[in-house]
């Protein structure tokens, strides 16, 4: 089966742009989460999505930042407007239900905003 | 809170030299302990697992013993070669399905 994708692989930005990431997870996979590693510091979480509902968005670091999940399928993590410290590695993961151990992780996206 | 510490690194080995990644965590309850691995290039693959005290994760060569006396679960291979060169996350799941706390990384560089 195909693994979880991501898309763009790398994008760079302007301060004050608006980007759109976008995560495809495994087929059937009803749970999404989002993470994101800043600056080669350890890898936080963002938010967890069950089926299309925010189950958890804990991590979400101010309102710049939406997720959707429309329809339970893909997911999409806008920034708007970006600032400096945005950049670094966003990650997606999917699991299949929410007692699996397990997360399989997607290849992330560079974000880089100058 | 729940977290997770491990050696930063960078790590320079020889090839064939034996491998130990320190990681320590502190959580509530009884978490589940992951070794992710991100290749250069590529995205985080899981290692290796281990969902209960005592359970040793193994894979490709690499072990990590979930010791819950010590709150550790340390890396080790005995013999690392060139394309294990890669950044080694130890991860933490405090409960089934919750979101994963991770470590800040070790970068790991094998030298032929």
């Amino acid at each position: 089966e195909a693994g979880v994708t991501q898309f763009p692989s790398h994008s760079v930005i302007e301060k004050g742009q608006t980007v759109t990431l976008r995560c495809d997870p495994i087929s059937g996979h009803d749970n999404l989460y989002w993470y994101r590693r800043v600056m080669g510091k350890e890898i936080k979480f963002l938010l967890h999505f069950v089926k299309e509902s925010k189950q958890d968005e804990s991590g979400m670091p101010n309102n710049r930042f939406l997720a959707e999940r429309t329809g339970g399928t893909y997911s999409t993590l806008k920034v708007q407007p970006a600032e400096l410290e945005d950049s670094g590695v966003y990650f997606c993961a999917s699991s299949r239900f929410l007692g699996e151990v397990e997360q399989y992780f997607g290849p992330g996206t560079r974000l880089t905003v100058t | 809170g729940n977290s997770v510490t491990q050696m930063e690194g960078p790590v320079t080995l020889s090839e064939e030299a034996f491998l130990t990644i320190n990681c320590t965590y502190t959580a509530t309850g009884y978490p589940s302990l992951f070794w992710y691995v991100q290749y250069p290039g590529e995205g985080l693959q899981l290692l290796l697992k281990a969902t209960k005290a005592d359970d040793k994760g193994s894979n490709k060569g690499f072990e990590a013993t979930y010791r819950k006396e010590t709150t550790s679960f340390h890396l080790e291979k005995g013999s690392v070669q060139v394309s294990d060169s890669a950044v080694y996350f130890c991860a933490l799941s405090p409960n089934y399905g919750q979101n994963f706390v991770f470590g800040p990384g070790t970068r790991l560089s094998v030298l032929p």
